[in-house]
């Protein structure tokens, strides 16, 4: 299995522009997990999707922020319009289906570093 | 809900002494305790696990101890390598329902002088 994949990998837009970013999780996971992170505020929990439905959205910062997952291989994380405070890396994280031993083992991407200019 | 506090946040030894990282966490019903390592520029990756119903595991030179009682948990690193020069993460496992969200510490920077 090639691992949770990310794209892009590097990112640098002009303030106010739209950002989307992706991710297509482990197959055969069933919990994807989008975090930020920066050094002020560390890893961040954005928000995450049990079978494709969002469960806890709490960690979104403002309505600029969204996330979708129409399918369990595919899901996006938008900013519109970005802000220069948005620069971070995000991190898309997916884990084993809720059975199992080792069910809570989340395996991250490898990020996407966000530059707003 | 969960909060995970992580100290020390900066940790400089000399190679071959041990190292330690502590974490507290808040809410008794957290049952699972992950250690990440991020190397710089990469992504953070499981090194060490515990669970609720155990007191310690150890994987080679790494090892994690759990204080149910006092909500504690510390990684041990012992004989360190410059290899060991990373961020280190802690987590808990939000014990409100059975999500599987994770509650990350604020992290810890070693460094392992040659």
């Amino acid at each position: 299995d090639a691992g949770v994949i990310q794209s892009p990998r590097h990112e640098v837009t002009e303030m106010g522009q739209e950002v989307t970013l992706r991710c297509k999780p482990i197959s055969g996971h069933n919990s994807l997990f989008w975090y930020r992170q920066t050094m002020m505020r560390g890893l961040e929990l954005l928000i995450y999707f049990n079978n494709n439905v969002p469960i806890d959205d709490s960690g979104m910062p403002e309505d600029r922020f969204s996330a979708k997952m129409p399918n369990a291989s595919f899901s996006t994380l938008k900013i519109q319009p970005s802000e220069p405070r948005d620069s971070a890396v995000y991190f898309c994280a997916s884990s084993f289906p809720m059975a199992g031993p080792r069910y809570n083992e989340q395996f991250f991407g490898p990020g996407t570093r966000l530059t707003v200019l | 809900g969960e909060n995970v506090e992580q100290h020390p946040s900066t940790l400089s030894v000399q190679e071959g002494d041990s190292a330690v990282i502590k974490c507290t966490y808040s809410d008794s019903a957290s049952n699972y305790f992950p250690w990440y390592k991020q190397e710089l520029g990469k992504r953070p990756q499981l090194i060490i696990d515990i669970r609720s119903n155990v007191g310690e595991k150890k994987d080679q030179r790494i090892a994690v101890t759990l204080n149910k009682t006092a909500k504690h948990f510390s990684l041990h690193i012992t004989e360190t390598q410059p290899e060991d020069s990373a961020v280190y993460f802690c987590a808990a496992r939000d014990g409100s329902g059975n999500t599987g969200k994770l509650i990350f510490g604020q992290g810890t920077t070693l460094q392992v002088k040659p």
